[in-house]
């Protein structure tokens, strides 16, 4: 089980901005940093947005992370076919002593 | 370019125990800052957080796994090991090593590419 949760499922037709929402809870998000995973089918994670809002080098502008409380989202704008992918938010949890992963949200393009 | 490599049998029977190896190149496993963590995948589902050695050899593991997960490091290898026992068909699984260097240390940058275990008799 999950303790941070994702909509198992989003959507959007080319060019759209869609939204992925990442809810925790005080021990995890709400006092720890966020990062976003993007895999693509049957391929290895790879890091998206780390420390809630910042890309990596490579990572295009139009992904962005942002985290409020107890919750983080992430938006993709300008959507593309070749984002269809699986998009997993993580988090450090100071109750449990380890890395939380949400449930993962399947994006479909359109 | 990072490089991690997952290595291990494809397959396992039950109640044996798992030995994976996640080899390094670039840096040493003893860097300064150096964390690496196992994660693992059961097909069609969610990533789930295994557990974690540190450069000073600082160990975390997942709290429902913790007493069948041990982790080490091999420094003369360049290498972090995980070992499973009493596997289990639930525990058939895309197995990752990753590490937290790069970007943020509490949470896993680069990945390796995953090796397939499958648990049966």
């Amino acid at each position: 089980q999950s303790v941070l949760t994702q909509p198992p499922s989003a959507s959007g037709t080319p060019g759209q901005r869609v939204t992925i929402s990442c809810s925790g809870g005080s021990s995890n998000i709400g006092s720890n940093i966020v990062n976003w995973y993007q895999q693509l089918p049957g391929t290895a994670p790879r890091l998206l947005i780390y420390t809630n809002d910042q890309r990596p080098s490579g990572v295009p502008d139009r992904f962005s992370g942002s985290r409020s409380g107890t919750s983080a989202s992430l938006a993709i704008s300008g959507l593309q076919s070749e984002d269809e992918a699986d998009y997993y938010c993580a988090a450090w949890d100071d109750r449990l002593n380890g890395v939380l992963f949400g449930g993962g949200t399947k994006l479909t393009v359109l | 370019q990072v490089t991690l490599k997952e290595s291990g049998p494809a397959l396992v029977k039950p109640t044996q125990t798992l030995t994976l190896t996640c080899t390094f190149s670039e840096l040493s496993v003893s860097t300064a800052g150096m964390r690496v963590s196992w994660i693992r995948q059961p097909p069609g589902r969610a990533l789930e957080w295994l557990a974690r050695i540190d450069w000073d050899d600082d160990k975390f593991y997942s709290t429902s796994l913790r007493t069948r997960l041990t982790i080490s490091r091999d420094t003369s290898k360049n290498q972090v090991v995980l070992t499973m026992t009493n596997m289990d068909p639930v525990d058939t699984a895309t197995y990752y090593c990753a590490r937290h260097f790069d970007y943020t240390s509490s949470l896993p940058d680069s990945w390796g590419q995953g090796t397939l275990v499958s648990v049966s008799s």
